[in-house]
């Protein structure tokens, strides 16, 4: 089993649709990270959370730390939000702190 | 910049050939870390270094792959005899203590294709 998992691994959706994309994890963390990498191949941090819930724009990120899960969540989705979105956990091991990442979920909105 | 940058952006190597990938982080980071990402596989971390340590310590079981920091905010990711299967895109992390914890800051990658 991985230290992090996501799911769903692939996810399609229609314009506007609101979407989430879920991130378990088994380590304790100090950080975890929402990235979203694009076609291109460019990585993007959208969000660092170490509690609670941040929003940018139309994206929500959520940490649950007790049930060690965080989501993302899209609003009023858009053909440019499709891209692989990335959970990535710093964890707390000794003084170094390993990332930690998940497989990724591929988003592909049709307009 | 402000931001980590990575050069080159893209690399064409021959199966079995050396290559060398730069990452320019941000003056006064601590920990930088080089990953991989591949498709299907998703994304593992190659190696990564403190900021006092001129060689970097590898978490891959094979030894092709080494960093090394020439200067505190430059990594060079070198991976010897090259193999098909390293064709990825290459992505290094720079993070530093912040108020409320590590922040992170990532380069836009090089993708590497081996040939």
């Amino acid at each position: 089993k991985n230290e992090v998992e996501q799911s769903p691994q692939n996810l399609t959706a229609q314009e506007g649709e609101f979407i989430t994309i879920n991130c378990s994890y088994s380590v304790g963390i100090s950080a975890l990270h929402w990235l979203q990498q694009h076609p291109g191949g460019g990585i993007v941090s959208l969000f660092m959370l170490s509690s609670g819930k941040k929003k940018h724009g139309r994206l929500i990120a959520t940490i649950n730390i007790q049930e060690k899960h965080s989501s993302l969540h899209i609003t009023a989705s858009h053909p440019r939000d499709s891209a692989v979105y990335i959970c990535a956990v710093r964890c707390r091991k000794g003084s170094q702190g390993n990332l930690i990442f998940g497989k990724g979920t591929k988003l592909s909105v049709k307009p | 910049g402000a931001g980590v940058s990575q050069s080159p952006r893209y690399k064409v190597a021959k199966r079995g050939r050396d290559v060398a990938l730069r990452c320019d982080s941000i003056s006064g980071h601590v920990t930088l870390y080089w990953y991989r990402q591949t498709l299907g596989q998703g994304s593992e971390v190659l190696t990564y270094s403190q900021s006092d340590a001129q060689r970097d310590k590898s978490g891959r079981p094979s030894g092709r792959f080494s960093a090394e920091r020439p200067e505190r905010s430059v990594s060079t990711l070198k991976i010897q005899r090259t193999e098909q299967g390293d064709s990825a895109v290459y992505l290094c992390a720079s993070l530093r203590p912040g108020s409320v914890g590590t922040e992170a800051f990532f380069g836009q990658g090089t993708r590497l294709t081996v040939v």
